[in-house]
């Protein structure tokens, strides 16, 4: 979806690096979430942000931060990368919609291949 | 994915119909969703159905709901090679103030002439 965009789509990096993953949407919506793909396993959710000051842990939180820089962007780091950290990483964007209709359907931008050596 | 189960691989010949099953766990689900990922690419929205449904159809697509047997179909009529793709299985889980998604681990969907 063009309206969720991330950087850089490919990465090889290091172990012990440091790394940021960045995603801006400029679909107005107010919730985004940082999700990790691994060959078998669907995707996990690692944070997700209700807005610029609602920062929360999802199920594998461990080795990654996050920066709600604006309602647009949502930022993931990597502190000291591991090699079991190289994975394809999803950012997306949802709007919970009308009171009562509770869909919060969430968009995703194309991906992020991490590869730590 | 271990809450959302799906085939990983299904292999159809082009203009047959294909059918990607799901099962899921939560009864209390809200919505359930189908995406699609193609090679290199995000995860696409195809489409999402209500719990209180049993059927949603849209153009080639048709889903139904089973909800006693917390069973999920997509059926893809007149299959396409541009429908060769991993298609995943979504429970949502309303919890916290957010509709959280479960994810199954995706159905790699073959078309061959």
């Amino acid at each position: 979806d063009a309206d969720v965009t991330q950087t850089p789509r490919n990465r090889i990096t290091k172990t012990g690096k440091r790394i940021m993953l960045e995603c801006s949407q400029t679909k107005g919506h107010d919730r985004m979430y940082w999700y990790r793909q691994d060959p078998g396993l669907g995707l996990r959710l690692i944070y997700y942000s209700f807005d610029v000051k609602d920062i929360n842990k999802g199920e594998i939180s461990d080795g990654y931060s996050v920066s709600r820089q604006a309602q647009a962007k949502f930022s993931l780091s990597l502190e000291s990368a591991i090699p079991n950290q190289t994975a394809l990483y999803f950012c997306a964007t949802s709007d919970p919609g009308l009171a009562g209709y509770q869909t919060d359907t969430q968009y995703f931008g194309p991906g992020t291949r991490l590869t730590v050596l | 994915g271990e809450d959302v189960e799906q085939s990983l691989f299904l292999s159809v010949r082009e203009g047959d119909s294909s059918v990607i099953n799901c099962t899921y766990t939560d009864s209390s689900s809200t919505y359930l969703y189908w995406y699609k990922q193609e090679p290199g690419a995000g995860l696409q929205l195809l489409t999402y159905i209500f719990s209180n449904m049993d059927m949603k159809q849209d153009q080639r697509l048709t889903v139904l709901l089973n909800k006693k047997d917390k069973h999920l179909s997509l059926r893809i009529a007149d299959t396409q090679t541009g429908d060769s793709a991993i298609y995943f299985c979504a429970e949502s889980r309303f919890s916290g103030g957010y509709n959280k998604l479960i994810f199954g681990a995706g159905t790699r969907l073959a078309v061959h002439p």
